[in-house]
C-alpha cells in the first residue's frame, strides 16, 4: 500500500525557517516524480513545487520560487521542501504527492505550518 | 499562470438526483483536465483525467466532458458515498486547481 507520511510543520515567525519531510513506502520512490501542495485555510490547492524522479529537473510556482527548495533522498525513500523567508501567506496544510503522467494518485494527509509572531 | 475557476462551490442535493459541476480554464488547456474527490480527513481520490477517463475502480456514474477552456463532471445518479468535496485540476501547464466544490445532502 503507497503510503506518503509529512512532518515537519509548526508554528514559525515571519521570515524564518522550516524543513518538511515527506516519508514514502510501498512504492519505488526514486522512479517517480514527487509533488508538494499546500491549501491555506479557507482557499483552494496550490501547487508549490515538483522535482523528477532522479532529482534532475526541478520546477516551482511563482509564489515560492527563490524561497523554497525542492529535494529528495532516494536511498531513503524521502521528499524534503526547505521553506525559506516564511511569509503569513505561506501558512497552510502542506501535502506531498507521487505523480505518474502527470497525475496525482497518491497524496499524504499534510502536516500544518503557522506563520505569525 | 492558468486560472481554473469552479462552480458551484456548494451544491445540496439529494440521492438520486443528477449532479453536474462545473470547471472553466483561463485559456485552452486542451483535454488535460483531472476530477478529483476528497472526503473529510482523507488524502484526494482521483476519479477521471484527461478529461473523459474513468479511473481504474470509479464508479460508471460518474462521467466528465469538454475541451479547451470548458469542462464539466457529472453523476448521474447520485449515492450516499459520494458526498464529498469535489475538484478540477488542469495539468497541461504544471498544474493548477479549482477551488473545489461541497456536495451535501439537501
Amino acid at each position: 500500500e503507497v503510503q506518503l507520511v509529512e512532518s515537519g510543520g509548526g508554528l514559525v515567525q515571519p521570515g524564518g525557517s522550516l524543513r518538511l519531510s515527506c516519508a514514502a513506502s510501498g512504492f519505488t520512490f526514486s522512479s517517480y516524480e514527487m509533488n508538494w501542495v499546500r491549501q491555506a485555510p479557507g482557499k483552494g490547492l496550490e501547487w508549490v513545487a515538483y522535482i523528477s524522479s532522479t532529482g534532475g529537473t526541478i520546477h516551482y510556482a511563482d509564489s515560492v520560487k527563490g524561497r523554497f527548495t525542492i529535494s529528495r533522498d532516494n536511498a531513503k525513500s524521502s521528499l524534503y521542501l526547505q521553506m525559506n523567508s516564511l511569509r503569513a501567506e505561506d501558512a497552510g496544510v502542506y501535502s506531498c504527492a507521487r505523480i505518474s503522467l502527470q497525475l496525482w494518485r497518491n497524496w499524504g494527509q499534510g502536516t500544518l505550518v503557522t506563520v505569525s509572531s | 499562470d492558468i486560472q481554473m475557476t469552479q462552480s458551484p462551490s456548494t451544491l445540496s442535493a439529494s440521492v438520486g438526483d443528477r449532479v453536474t459541476i462545473t470547471c472553466r480554464a483561463s485559456q485552452s488547456i486542451n483535454s488535460w483536465l483531472a476530477w478529483y474527490q476528497q472526503k473529510p480527513g482523507e488524502a484526494p481520490n482521483l476519479l477521471i483525467y484527461k478529461t473523459s477517463n474513468l479511473e481504474n475502480g470509479v464508479p460508471s456514474r460518474f462521467s466528465g466532458s469538454g475541451s479547451g477552456t470548458e469542462f464539466t463532471l457529472t453523476i448521474s445518479s447520485l449515492q450516499p458515498d459520494d458526498f464529498a468535496i469535489y475538484f478540477c485540476q488542469q495539468y497541461n501547464t504544471f498544474w493548477t486547481f479549482g477551488q473545489g466544490t461541497k456536495v451535501e445532502i439537501k
